[in-house]
This record gives structure tokens, sequence and C-alpha cells, in this order.
């Protein structure tokens, strides 16, 4: 089975740094899909990133983007210029390209924003 | 209203009461999720629907009844729930789970506490 896991229960940066955020997953397919999700305090989760497993490729959106590995399983989320809004749990999420849709998530990680 | 809503957003009820959870999403999507999330715990996929079909149920327990009369909306009905299912409970909707990037939108969810 899969699993994904957030080994940073939480994480501070100072604003307008940059700050990475690890995931590491266990999965014996070749090809699958990733996310990054952000959940605000009393506000609802939104996607951040995504990658496909096939794409070399790093995917980026703006402040944020992705360090995919694939040998290694790991799927880090880097936030350059970090803003007071983007103080939130970050979850990670591995998807498999095959017939099951079911998100695997990781336990998340908090991301403190010190002004 | 836009994206998808639930409500109440806050819930406090006894072990002996009967309540439901009500999620609407105007996204047009054909998909539609329940989680459970609890503190420092991955997200807990609970039910899917697909087409209003309920696709998937996590051996979750008899207590919690999805009801999906149609694809706009999702209930969850509670009755004789215990204190650990205290947590707070996201509604997902998304367009196409055949779709491995499907992403998956949220509502704010419910915060639920059983006394």
């Amino acid at each position: 089975a899969q699993t994904v896991t957030q080994s940073q229960p939480e994480m501070s940066v100072q604003e307008a740094e940059t700050v990475t955020l690890s995931c590491t997953y266990d999965t014996s397919e070749s090809d699958y899909y990733l996310f990054w999700y952000k959940q605000p305090p009393s506000r609802q989760m939104i996607l951040v990133i995504r990658q496909e497993a096939y794409k070399q490729q790093n995917a980026t959106e703006n402040r944020f983007s992705v360090n995919f590995q694939k040998a290694a399983k790991s799927f880090s989320l880097k936030i350059s210029d970090s803003q007071l809004g983007d103080a939130a749990m970050y979850f990670c999420a591995y998807r498999s390209a095959d017939s099951n849709y079911q998100l695997i998530w990781g336990a998340g990680t908090k991301l403190i924003i010190k002004p | 209203e836009t994206g998808v809503t639930q409500t109440p957003r806050h819930l406090v009820m006894g072990m002996t009461n009967k309540k439901s959870l009500k999620c609407e999403q105007h996204l047009g999507h054909n998909a539609m999720y329940w989680y459970k999330q609890s503190a420092k715990k991955p997200l807990e996929l609970m039910f899917v629907y697909n087409f209003k079909e309920q696709t998937e149920n996590n051996s979750v327990p008899s207590r919690f009844s999805p009801e999906c009369p149609n694809s706009s909306h999702l209930f969850l009905h509670l009755h004789t729930l215990q204190p650990e299912d205290s947590a707070l409970y996201l509604c997902a909707s998304s367009q196409d789970m055949a779709s491995g990037d499907d992403e998956q939108y949220f509502g704010p969810g419910t915060r639920l506490t059983v006394t």
C-alpha cells in the first residue's frame, strides 16, 4: 500500500525568505500524481501545485515550486519570498494513475511565517 | 454562492442525538467526497460518490450514513456517535475521477464535537 510521510510537523520562516517542506512517499507504481494542498486557518483547503510522475520537469506555480526526485521518492515544496498569507497547514498527497482515484495524504506540516 | 459550501460550520451533539451534515457544490462536478480530519493525522476518506452512485466506503462505521440525492448535494447523517468521532468533516468535489490529476475542491468543513 502507498504511504505519504511529512516528517516536519511544523516549520517557521521569516517573511520574504525561502522555505522547503519535505514529503516522501512509498509506492511500487511507476505512474502516479503528487499534490500539495494548502489549508489556511479556518479557511478552505486549496490545491497549490501538482506533478505527474512521468514529467521530468519540476512543476512551478509563481512562488511555489517542487523538487521531484522520483528515484528517491521525494516531493518537496519550495516557497520563495514567503508572505504572511502563506501561513497554513500544507498537505502532500499521492494518487495512483490507475483506476484507484483515492488520494493518499500525509499528516501535514504547519507553516508559520514570522513578520 | 460559489465553490463548495458546508452547513453547519460547527455542531455539538450528544451521543444519543441524530444530526445531519450538508454539502453543496456549485461547480458542476460529478464526484463528491466526505473526509474526516483529525489533528496531526492524514485526512481519512470516508465516502465517495460518482454521478450520485456510492463508489467507496472506507470501512466507515454504520453510525455514519451518507446520502447523495443529486450530483450537487451530499449529506452525512449521524447517529449514536462516540466522542472519538469529534473531528473536522470535510466535503470535497471534483470534475472527473477518472483523470489522474483531477483536482479536488474542498468546503470549509464542519467542526463536530460529540459530548
